[in-house]
Order: C-alpha cells, then structure tokens, then sequence
C-alpha cells in the first residue's frame, strides 16, 4: 500500500478552483511531483518541485508544499482537466520512490 | 524532441518471463536514470525500480526483489526491464520514464517524459 494519501475523488464546476491534496511523512524531506493521466494515455507531469511547470502546461496549473502535505491547484478548471492524478515523491528512506493512490478529478 | 519509445504487447503464460525494451532519443542516454513503473487495469501506478544508465546501478522496489531485472545497451540508448515467474496479477501495462532531479532549497525529482506503455499480458 502506498505511503503517500490522496483522496480518491474530487469534483469542481467547470471554471472553479479546485485542490487536489497528497499527505506523506516523506514530504516533510522531499517535494512532490504531480502527473496527469487521461484514459489510456501515458502519465504526464504536470508540477515538479516546489512549483515548476514543465513547457506546455498552462499556468492554471500549480503546487504548493505545506509540512507533510502537497497540494496541486487548478484555478479555472476546464473541461480538459477532468483525468486521473498523481503525486509521487522519494519515500521516506530516499532510496525508493512512491506513488499515491490517484485521485480521479471530475469537471462538472 | 527528448522521446522514450518502448516495445509492443506481449502475451506470457504463466511462469514465463518477459523483457520490454524502451529506446531513448533526444538526450544523452548515460545522463539520466530510467525508472520502471506498472499498472494494471483500473488501478495506480506501482513504482518497480530505476537504473543508472551510465554505471548499470539498480534498485529495485521490495515487492519485485528476485523476480525483476533492469539493463541496458548504451550502444543503442535503450533500457529493459525482464520480469520473471510472471503470474497472473502481473498483467499490467508497464512504463519507463526519465528521471530527473534539482537539489537546491530541497530535494526533487520528476519523471518526464514517459514511453506509451506495453501492454503485458499473462494468460493460461
């Protein structure tokens, strides 16, 4: 089972603001990156670091990093963000990495 | 453009093995670790291991000790990753992904980019 919490699903209006959030003990040492993935389509990162966008990733995407938590933020979600998301992180030894279990994001 | 291309589906029974491939291009292949990942249908991504392209170094998630092996051919910028006594909970498809790290205010490390995923499945 992964060490790294994620809830399993969230909804947000189309246009809303919406907080997708990863809790872990191995946050409080590593950052979290964040990955996109639509059905039957590899993963894509979508945030990095403490809040790096790779080049084509729009800007409504953004993390941010508060003690053993990592959030993503969609601010004005749209119909084309509604896909699975995960967070991944170095686990608590540093040796090994680790995945949440996805939280499967719904635009209303 | 930096691309991670892998090889296609394959149909195993079960005990067999099987070895995916995935070829680099667009980087200095010896420059960035390799990491192995899988998921089967509906379910998340289960991180396998990683390997130093450029020293051969592995390490390998508890749970696939003795039963997985990643290598590679520099000569030809591709990693493999064999998995053997396949079982049926192995049916998966299984992703390679590049590696990178920054270590400045705090350690971080992404994968980006990702092959497409080969499909392996283990059927009686």
């Amino acid at each position: 089972s992964s060490e790294l919490t994620q809830d399993p699903a969230v909804s947000v209006a189309l246009g809303q603001t919406v907080r997708i959030t990863c809790q872990g003990d191995s946050l409080r040492s590593y950052y979290a990156s964040w990955y996109q993935q639509k059905p039957g389509q590899a993963p894509v990162l979508v945030i990095y670091g403490k809040n790096n966008r790779p080049s084509g990733i729009p800007d409504r995407f953004s993390g941010s990093s508060s003690g053993n938590t990592a959030s993503l933020t969609i601010t004005g979600a749209q119909a084309e963000d509604e896909a699975d998301y995960y967070c991944n992180s170095r686990d608590s030894s540093g040796n090994h990495q680790e995945f949440g279990g996805g939280t499967k994001l719904t635009v209303l | 453009q930096v691309q991670l291309v892998q090889s296609g589906a394959e149909v195993k029974k079960p005990g067999a093995s099987v070895k995916v491939s995935c070829k680099a291009s667009g980087y200095t292949f010896t420059s960035y670790d390799i990491n192995w990942v899988r998921q089967a249908t509906g379910q998340g991504l289960e991180w396998m291991g990683w390997m130093n392209p450029n020293s051969g170094n592995t390490g390998y998630a508890q749970k696939f000790q003795g039963r997985v092996t990643m290598t590679r051919n520099t000569s030809i910028s591709t990693a493999y990753m064999e998995l053997s006594s396949l079982r049926s909970e192995d049916t998966a498809v299984y992703y390679c992904a590049r590696e990178s790290y920054y270590y400045g205010s705090g350690e971080m490390y992404w994968f980006d980019p990702w092959g497409q995923g080969t499909l392996v499945t283990v059927s009686s």
